[in-house]
């Protein structure tokens, strides 16, 4: 299934550095999805796109910034990040925000703040 | 709000015995319902999902799940594990928020399958 891709795989970044996790849907969906998963936690939604405008916020800090230029693509811009931020952040679409639509996710992207 | 609950965040059985993962509900109106599997190393994948109409949905892998309004249940089932059966598995709820719905999920639960 490769219908939504996440690069990098893997990423290990400072606390003081700049990166970028890239998410990319192949489905022709109109909704996208950051999730955050950690270890002994439910998986956590972070932000969600519709239509490339962001319409949810979950009370994520100001260092995650997400970013939507269209439909097919979906980033999620680090910078100052903590420790705590260590985890597996899962890409995710839709065809649009229907309760029974079925939600598509990418193998995520595991980061390690050292 | 709309939750839901995976009971046993560990199970354990042995190859060719029945496979039953537990999740319970919490929602104030007919829920959307979901399990998803997560292999290592690689991201969710859809096993089934319950929206309207049949109780017992089938899905991929010869797993199933049968939604009990009265008890508040969706528990997934297999009648026979098999060794590549071995992963976390989640239920999730789909939850209705003024833009649109999303998943909320349960914390997991693994699943070994001993030989």
């Amino acid at each position: 299934e490769t219908g939504v891709t996440q690069t990098p795989r893997h990423l290990v970044m400072g606390m003081t550095n700049k990166k970028s996790l890239k998410c990319e849907q192949h489905l022709g969906h109109n909704a996208m999805y950051w999730y955050k998963q950690s270890a002994k936690k439910p998986l956590e939604l972070m932000f969600v796109y519709s239509l490339e405008e962001r319409v949810e916020n979950n009370s994520v800090p100001s260092r995650f910034s997400p970013e939507c230029p269209n439909s097919s693509h979906l980033f999620l811009h680090l910078h100052t990040l903590q420790p705590e931020d260590s985890a597996l952040y899962l890409c995710a679409s839709s065809q649009d925000r229907g309760g029974g639509n079925t939600i598509y996710f990418g193998e995520g992207s595991w980061l390690t703040v050292v | 709000a709309q939750s839901v609950t995976q009971l046993g965040s560990h199970v354990s059985v042995s190859e060719g015995a029945l496979v039953l993962l537990r999740c319970n509900y919490s929602s104030s109106v007919p829920p959307y319902l979901f399990w998803y599997v997560q292999y290592p190393n690689q991201g969710l994948q859809l096993l089934l999902k319950y929206t309207t109409g049949a109780t017992l949905v089938k899905g991929i892998n010869g797993f199933e799940a049968e939604f009990k309004k009265s008890e508040t249940s969706f528990h997934l089932t297999k009648p026979s594990a098999h060794m590549s059966d071995a992963a976390e598995y989640f239920c999730a709820v789909s939850v209705s928020s003024n833009s649109g719905y999303a998943l909320n999920f349960g914390k997991g639960t693994s699943l070994l399958v001993t030989p």
